[in-house]
């Protein structure tokens, strides 16, 4: 089973602060996808990354592919309170057959005007 | 002309009923798949389906059974509800390997059903 580790779990931060969530595996996956989640709602895919190295923008946020395509991370520049969410990392590889995404934990993430 | 939908959106029911939960895509997609999102928010996938035919299946009860009548509908039945299955459920669908860009395969998600066991 292949396993993410998504930190942290919970941020708290002020509207115009920056901050960067983290997604590590000892596993290597042929994509990382990042997800928004807001409350009673599915998630909401915002980003795929499948190349080591690979960093992708969309607008404020930066998200990244480490090179061995073990982890990744997403960043946020200037959080605005239309942020606030929870994001999950998925990790996608090939098994049992099918395509399959594993999912981290989460980061739920506020911020206050 | 939402892509993932599911019904209902809530669900009350007693220990030891019987239920299901309905998933239907307009998206295309073969491949069709349930999870659970538990209380603290890990989503675990539990099925998934591929042109109609089971592909994955985590360990999961065997109360729970997936049906798939046709590649646009993937439902769930959960005989002999317990405390244990309140969670909220999500139904997602992706393109099948070749059929869509390669690698990336994104999982469009339905909006949830959340299932409260009393």
């Amino acid at each position: 089973t292949q396993l993410l580790e998504q930190s942290p779990q919970f941020l708290s931060i002020q509207e115009g602060e920056n901050l960067t969530v983290y997604c590590n595996s000892s596993s290597v996956f042929s994509s990382l996808q990042w997800y928004r989640q807001e409350p009673g709602e599915g998630p909401v895919l915002l980003v795929t990354v499948v190349t080591g190295g690979e960093v992708k923008k969309l607008k404020r946020l930066t998200f990244q592919f480490g090179d061995a395509r073990k982890d990744s991370s997403l960043h946020i520049t200037a959080a605005q309170p239309g942020d606030t969410g929870l994001y999950l990392c998925a990790g996608g590889y090939s098994g049992a057959g099918s395509y399959q995404l594993t999912f981290g934990k989460g980061t739920k993430l506020s911020v206050i005007p | 002309d939402t892509a993932v939908s599911q019904t209902p959106k809530y669900l009350v029911t007693q220990m030891g009923n019987d239920k299901s939960i309905k998933c239907e895509q307009n998206l295309g997609h073969d491949t069709m798949y349930w999870y659970k999102q538990d209380s603290k928010k890990f989503l675990k996938i539990m099925f998934s389906y591929n042109n109609k035919e089971l592909i994955i299946n985590e360990t999961v009860p065997n109360r729970f059974s997936p049906k798939s009548p046709d590649k646009a509908h993937l439902n769930l039945h959960i005989n002999s509800l317990e405390l244990g299955d309140s969670a909220v459920y999500f139904c997602a669908s992706s393109p099948t390997p070749g059929q869509g860009p390669q690698i990336s395969y994104e999982q469009y998600f339905g909006p949830g059903t959340r299932l409260t066991v009393t």
